[in-house]
């Protein structure tokens, strides 16, 4: 079985906080990996992917990937309470997506 | 450019009864995806075309639902007769190629079985 695991939270975070999200996964030969931002009772939008070992940055996101780890993290700097939100991390490997759960995060102004 | 269009963005009815979903991929965009989403859950794979080819369906319960997408644009994902445990929201994702994966999300049907 696939599993791509999330903690489901709540994350609390300050405002200006920077907040961290994680996610493991357990198929080795998972290749491509992203993480998206779905706010309730909306459709998941793509924030990042990472295909690479190490971190790739997009402005206020950095995406981490350690494939040895099985080990795939979101960075927001800056946390505004626009980012209040569940993040999704997905991955794929051989035309298969897999979703996590999911981790509700909360930007407390 | 036009995001992902689906329809309807509502629908309720009885188990035991069929119901029918559309989705518009983005232009130009050659993968569609369809994904099945429960509340509180990620969303889960059911099949995605390539053109009007399926690349995938091994986790779409082929005894009721079934899909298709003729001409390699539209799609329409169909469940036959409806089980109260397939109520969830459906979600239509489309890419530019299969291996560009990079995927953008329609805004999705939501579909309550009573």
């Amino acid at each position: 079985q696939k599993e791509v695991e999330q903690n489901s939270g709540p994350l609390s975070v300050p405002e200006g906080a920077i907040a961290s999200l994680n996610c493991t996964y357990s198929d080795r030969g998972s290749q491509s990996f992203f993480w998206y931002r779905q706010y309730s009772g909306k459709s998941p939008e793509l924030i990042m992917s990472i295909y690479s070992n190490g971190d790739k940055e997009d402005g206020r996101f950095t995406a981490q990937l350690n494939k040895a780890s099985q080990y795939v993290s979101l960075l927001i700097r800056d946390s505004q309470p626009s980012d209040s939100a569940t993040y999704l991390c997905a991955i794929y490997n051989n035309n298969d997506m897999r979703f996590g759960a999911g981790t509700r995060l909360t930007v407390k102004p | 450019e036009a995001g992902v269009a689906q329809s309807p963005r509502y629908k309720i009815i009885e188990k035991r009864q069929s119901v029918a979903f559309w989705c518009n991929p983005i232009s130009g965009h050659a993968t569609l995806y369809w994904y099945q989403q429960i509340l509180g859950q990620g969303p889960k794979l059911l099949i995605q075309f390539q053109n009007n080819g399926v690349v995938d369906d091994s986790q779409l319960p082929k005894d009721r639902f079934s899909a298709e997408r003729l001409k390699g644009v539209d799609s329409t994902l169909k469940i036959q007769p409806a089980k109260l445990e397939d109520s969830a929201v459906y979600l239509c994702a489309s890419s530019l190629v299969v291996n560009r994966l990079e995927q953008f999300f329609g805004p999705g049907t939501r579909l309550t079985v009573l």
